[in-house]
C-alpha cells in the first residue's frame, strides 16, 4: 500500500488559483470516490476540505472544488486568499476497510 | 458538539509500548469507525488503522500489522491504540479521527528516546 503521490509544493498569488494532483491507482483513487482532502496548518490537527471527491463540508469555502479522473484527484483552490497557506493531503480508500494518504502538498502564498 | 480528546504526550524508550487513548463524546459512539493517524517530525500522515466501535473489529496497514492493536471501551467511549516495540522512528504525533473524517483529536506526541 504506497501513498499516494502528490507535488511537494504550489504557489500561487493572491486572487490566483492553485491545482494539486493526488495519483494512485485503480486499487485506491480509480477503484472508489472516495477520495477526501485535507489542509493542515503547522501545528495544528488537519481539517476536511474536500470528502467524497467533490463534496464540501458545511463551512469550507467554494473556491475549494475537488475533481478526479482515473487514477489522478485534484484540489483546486480558486481566489488564493494568505490564510490558504497550508500544508494540503489527499487520501482514498483503498478497500477492505484500509486508506491511504498522499504524500503531501505545502501551498505557497506569494 | 462531537469532540475527540486525546491522552497526554509520553516519552517511551526503544522497545517499550504506549498506549494513546481517545475519548469521545457528542455523538453515537458505536455509530462511526474511528481512525488512527500518525506523523512524524516534519513529514505526511500516515494512516494506521480503523476499528469499528460496534463490534470491535479492525484492520491495519501492512507496515504496522503485529505491533498496533487498537481496541475500544463502549462503556466509556474511548479508543485505545497501541504500538509495541517501539522504534526511535515511532516518534511521531498520532491522532485519532472519526470514520468520515470531519472530527480528529488533538494529537498526542509519542517520543522514544534512551
Amino acid at each position: 500500500q504506497s501513498a499516494l503521490t502528490q507535488p511537494p509544493s504550489a504557489s500561487g498569488s493572491p486572487g490566483q488559483s492553485v491545482t494539486i494532483s493526488c495519483t494512485g491507482t485503480s486499487s485506491d483513487v480509480g477503484g472508489y470516490n472516495s477520495v477526501s482532502w485535507y489542509q493542515q496548518h503547522p501545528g495544528k490537527a488537519p481539517k476536511l476540505m474536500i470528502y467524497e471527491v467533490s463534496k464540501r463540508p458545511s463551512g469550507v469555502p467554494d473556491r475549494f472544488s475537488g475533481s478526479k479522473s482515473d487514477n489522478t484527484a485534484s484540489l483546486t483552490v480558486s481566489g488564493l486568499q494568505a490564510e490558504d497557506e497550508a500544508d494540503y493531503y489527499c487520501s482514498s480508500y483503498a478497500g477492505s476497510n484500509k486508506y491511504v494518504f498522499g504524500t503531501g502538498t505545502k501551498v505557497t502564498v506569494l | 458538539q462531537v469532540q475527540l480528546v486525546q491522552s497526554g504526550a509520553e516519552v517511551k524508550k526503544p522497545g517499550a509500548s504506549v498506549k494513546v487513548s481517545c475519548k469521545a463524546s457528542g455523538y453515537t459512539f458505536t455509530s462511526y469507525y474511528m481512525n488512527w493517524v500518525r506523523q512524524a517530525p516534519g513529514q505526511g500522515l500516515e494512516w494506521m488503522g480503523i476499528i469499528n466501535p460496534s463490534g470491535g473489529d479492525t484492520s491495519y496497514t501492512q507496515k504496522f500489522q503485529g505491533r498496533v492493536t487498537i481496541t475500544r471501551d463502549t462503556s466509556t467511549s474511548t479508543v485505545y491504540m497501541e504500538l509495541s516495540s517501539l522504534r526511535y522512528e515511532d516518534t511521531a504525533v498520532y491522532y485519532c479521527a472519526l470514520g468520515g473524517w470531519d472530527y480528529w483529536g488533538q494529537g498526542t506526541l509519542v517520543t522514544v528516546s534512551s
